[in-house]
């Protein structure tokens, strides 16, 4: 079964800290992804990242960092947590078939609910 | 640029009420369409995909039709049940090189279904 895990379901961290958010999937997918959840805002892409080492910014990487050492596993860094960074990060990832160009769908993690206070 | 909308909830229904979520895009070439579905609590989960127009995908009672014509993939089901509140999103992705590996997504839809 298709798996994808984040290392925390809730996390409390003061203004200031470094924060890490893990991300591993089991599924060998070449992608991965990192969004933020916000109520009326819909889903926002941070990074992504398309290979070992690869990374790519989406579309609000402001205050964000990432890693990506290992195929399974894509983390996300807060060097300076702010309260305007409280959300909820939702990780995911998927394989492309390079043959027909189409990326196939996304499997995401249960999410980390992030509050910085 | 490519986007998707969808229309603005809550939508709230009795049980067994039949249920259309609407969704539009605006895309260059040809893209594939999805619904996902996130439950209180979850991360988001594939309900349903179409990849060339005219195709429809299905899934727990779930139906779109990817129709190119009006540039549409609405959401439907004949008969709810409380099990099926949820936000449920819409999203697209187009293979133009260098984008093909995100999704464009709608904001979502929050369906609450009363007994």
């Amino acid at each position: 079964d298709v798996k994808v895990t984040q290392s925390s379901r809730y996390l409390v961290k003061r203004t200031g800290e470094k924060v890490f958010l893990e991300c591993v999937q089991d599924m060998d997918h070449e992608n991965m992804f990192w969004y933020r959840q916000d109520p009326g805002l819909g889903l926002r892409l941070i990074y992504f990242s398309y290979d070992v080492k690869m990374k790519e910014k989406g579309d609000i990487p402001e205050g964000y960092s990432v890693s990506r050492e290992k195929k399974e596993r894509f983390s996300l860094i807060l060097e300076s947590a702010s309260t305007s960074q409280t959300s909820m990060y939702l990780c995911a990832s998927s394989t492309l078939r390079l043959r027909q160009g189409i990326m196939y769908e996304q499997y995401f993690g249960p999410g980390t609910r992030l509050t910085v206070t | 640029g490519d986007s998707v909308t969808q229309m603005e909830g809550p939508v709230t229904l009795s049980e067994e009420a039949f249920l259309t979520i609407n969704c539009t895009y605006t895309a260059t070439g040809y893209p594939s369409l999805f619904w996902y579905v996130q439950y209180p609590g979850e991360g988001l989960q594939l309900l349903l995909k179409a990849t060339k127009a005219d195709d429809k995908g299905s899934n727990k009672g779930f139906e779109a039709t990817y129709r190119k014509e009006t540039t549409s993939f609405h959401l439907e089901k004949g008969s709810v049940q409380v099990s099926d509140s949820a936000v449920y999103f819409c999203a697209l992705t187009t293979p133009r090189a260098g984008n093909n590996r995100k999704l464009i997504w709608g904001l979502g839809t929050s369906l609450a279904v009363n007994p």
